[in-house]
């Protein structure tokens, strides 16, 4: 059983548009959110990560959506650029970090 | 050196074949874990050390053998691999077991053939 969804699988976005990717979790427990950024022959490296009690956290042009109620969250890349082109992976941890299954973002000129 | 480092980058080997992962950290962490990427599939956590000891094993098959000599070092061996088998396999550490913060290798591509 998949404890985390994400989605799209793949996106395709042009040069400075938003890139939006989403994930929902069931597990009531989790209490840490992080978003990992993966480029080709390199390892997930830590992003950008939310605690549930607050709503948004941004940390440039990178921004994550927190809803509790919808367990729901999700990742905003605004101003997307070609260099934002990797795989993204959403997580949510009690203590164990459990992944999405990665979304592989293209951003093209 | 900083960070995590795996080595070999890439490992090709036969089914009858015995080999070894190595991962390092200079980061002074205490939780190590082995995690292995296949395509289209969530990373999978395989096992878990916590200051040497091995703290979690999640129903890997014993043709993955882990070793954690110091909290630095920790090496997966491989025997009589099968071809699903194939994948990225990713070490990351952490500062202690429930540490939220983990930080990963750049993993070795194994192709068993």
């Amino acid at each position: 059983q998949q404890q985390v969804k994400q989605s799209p699988q793949s996106l395709i976005v042009q040069k400075g548009g938003i890139s939006i990717i989403n994930c929902a979790y069931e597990n009531t427990a989790f209490d840490y959110f992080p978003w990992y950024q993966q480029f080709p022959g390199k390892g997930p490296a830590l992003l950008i990560a939310i605690r549930p009690d607050v709503s948004e956290k941004k940390e440039g042009r990178f921004t994550i959506s927190f809803n509790k109620s919808a367990k729901q969250f999700s990742l905003h890349i605004m101003d997307s650029q070609p260099g934002d082109s990797a795989t993204y992976f959403c997580a949510a941890s009690s203590g164990k970090l459990t992944f999405g299954t990665g979304t592989r973002l293209q951003v093209t000129l | 050196e900083t960070g995590v480092t795996q080595t070999p980058r890439h490992l090709v080997m036969g089914m009858t074949n015995k080999k070894s992962l190595k991962c390092e950290q200079h980061l002074g962490h205490n939780a190590m874990y082995w995690y292995k990427q296949s395509a289209k599939k969530p990373l999978e956590l395989m096992f878990v050390y916590n200051f040497k000891e091995q703290t979690e094993n999640n129903s890997v098959p014993s043709r993955f053998s882990p070793e954690c000599p110091n909290s630095s070092h920790l090496f997966l061996h491989l025997h009589t691999l099968q071809p699903e088998d194939s994948a990225l396999y990713l070490c990351a550490s952490s500062q202690e077991r429930r540490a939220y913060g983990y930080t990963f290798g750049s993993g070795t591509r194994l192709t068993v053939v």
